[in-house]
């Protein structure tokens, strides 16, 4: 089965310093997500992303998120200047359509820690 | 504020018994709701989407309930395998992203 592959598998940084998380996408696949989940809590929705902009973003996703597809595969997510509290699992995910009819695809995250 | 509720658990259960779940949602335009399982510290994975009639899997059926915005997941014969958390999700439609209960613990112990 195709697979939604994350980079790096755990990423360890100091407070303030900026992190880009990565992702490439399913090949076939339109949409793209990323989601986080701190550690005991749910899976929580930060953006999805379709035709080169965002569709759809939590309160969550403020201005120290950002995403870009910078070429024809990676999708990557950038925290600006992390804090603690945004240490957490990473998911990105993809669909070939729009969630009503089309399976979610999770990649297996990226685990952020922020000391 | 759309909400999806979930009993965390944990239900510990010998192998072979039949287990339910269930799971409420506040948003009732929610169009579409599925039951993802979550292994520890892994990515979600959808185990199967749950229709209005009703829809079975192998062990495992799921149920949606409109009237009372409810959603079930009944497993039968457990196995140790199906040691994980189960989640309960809702696509809202028009938030374009999936809802996420907090999810229920099930440990099948020999």
């Amino acid at each position: 089965e195709p697979e939604v592959t994350q980079t790096p598998s755990h990423q360890v940084t100091q407070m303030g310093q900026e992190v880009i998380l990565r992702c490439v996408p399913i090949s076939n696949h339109l949409y793209f997500y990323w989601y986080r989940q701190i550690l005991g809590q749910k899976v929580e929705f930060l953006v999805s992303f379709y035709n080169n902009e965002i569709s759809e973003k939590s309160e969550i996703f403020d201005d120290q998120f950002s995403v870009e597809r910078p070429d024809g595969s990676n999708f990557t997510l950038k925290i600006r200047s992390t804090k603690l509290e945004d240490s957490a699992m990473y998911f990105c995910a993809s669909s070939e359509g729009r969630l009503t009819n089309e399976k979610l695809f999770f990649g297996s995250g990226t685990q952020l820690s922020v000391l | 504020r759309k909400e999806v509720e979930q009993d965390p658990g944990p239900f510990n259960v010998p192998e072979g018994a039949t287990v339910a779940f269930n799971c409420t949602y506040s948003n009732s335009a929610s169009q579409s709701f599925f039951w993802y399982r979550q292994d520890c510290r892994k990515e979600p994975k959808l185990l199967m989407s749950v229709y209005s009639s009703g829809n079975e899997d192998g062990r495992f059926t799921a149920q949606l309930n409109r009237a009372s915005q409810y959603i079930s997941l009944l497993i039968r014969d457990s196995k140790l395998s199906d040691s994980a958390t189960y989640l309960c999700v809702a696509y809202g439609g028009s938030q374009g992203n999936l809802i996420f209960g907090k999810g229920t613990k099930l440990s099948v112990k020999p």
